[in-house]
């Protein structure tokens, strides 16, 4: 079946390192990529998305890049900020019209000064 | 434009008792998911409805978790006899039915089960 690994449940890191999430998935069909983001007490929300092999995708200073031929979908930031705390969930989703989303474990970022 | 709204935010509930939460999705979404999010297992896919249809229901709740959508702009989740194990946030989200199509979640629903 589809399934995501995101291999960190937690990441700390200092503010302005970069940021990198790993995220890894399986699935025998044409896939969606996305990249949710969670702030404390707040919805998910859609940070990143992708379908399309090797091509870059940025948003919000964050950026991923789908690659097929590992199935790896890592987010990236170049400098963290203290804002950028949140849980982030990597998630997969077929290219079919009735496909539903299947969600990685997530990973907590924490930003620390 | 409206959000998903999810009532009420919070609830606590006596082990035993039924309890129903009620979401409405965006206005002309097709698609409606509810999901459980706990620190330990993430979210968890409990049902997933199209244009009213069940389409996926998550096998480990089918005995006491009932998701309803009786018209295109109201859903509703039962949970009976709820147990402590069920404290968690409920949240219902929404989409069109487009393969590249954001999924809007609502701001949730807290459960507590004493």
């Amino acid at each position: 079946g589809d399934s995501v690994t995101q291999t960190e449940g937690l990441v700390t890191l200092t503010e302005g390192l970069p940021v990198m999430l790993n995220c890894t998935y399986q699935t025998a069909y044409s896939t969606f990529l996305f990249w949710y983001v969670q702030h404390l007490n707040e919805a998910p929300k859609l940070l990143l998305k992708s379908s399309t092999d090797n091509k870059r995708t940025e948003h919000q200073g964050f950026h991923a890049t789908l690659h097929k031929s590992s199935s790896s979908f890592h987010l990236q930031k170049s400098s963290a900020q203290l804002s950028d705390s949140a849980l982030y969930y990597c998630a997969l989703r077929r290219g079919s019209a009735l496909g539903r989303l299947h969600f990685g474990a997530g990973t907590q970022l924490i930003v620390i000064p | 434009d409206a959000g998903v709204t999810q009532t009420p935010r919070h609830e606590v509930a006596e082990k035993g008792q039924t309890i129903i939460l009620k979401c409405e999705p965006v206005s002309g979404h097709n698609d409606l998911f509810w999901y459980r999010q706990t620190k330990i297992q993430g979210l968890e896919l409990l049902s997933y409805f199209r244009s009213k249809s069940l389409m996926e229901d998550g096998g480990a709740f089918k005995d006491r978790f009932k998701a309803e959508m009786l018209n295109s702009s109201f859903s509703t989740l039962k949970i009976q006899p709820t147990e402590p194990k069920d404290s968690a946030v409920y949240l219902c989200a929404s989409r069109t039915g487009g393969n590249y199509a954001e999924q809007f979640f609502g701001p949730g629903t807290r459960l507590t089960v004493l």
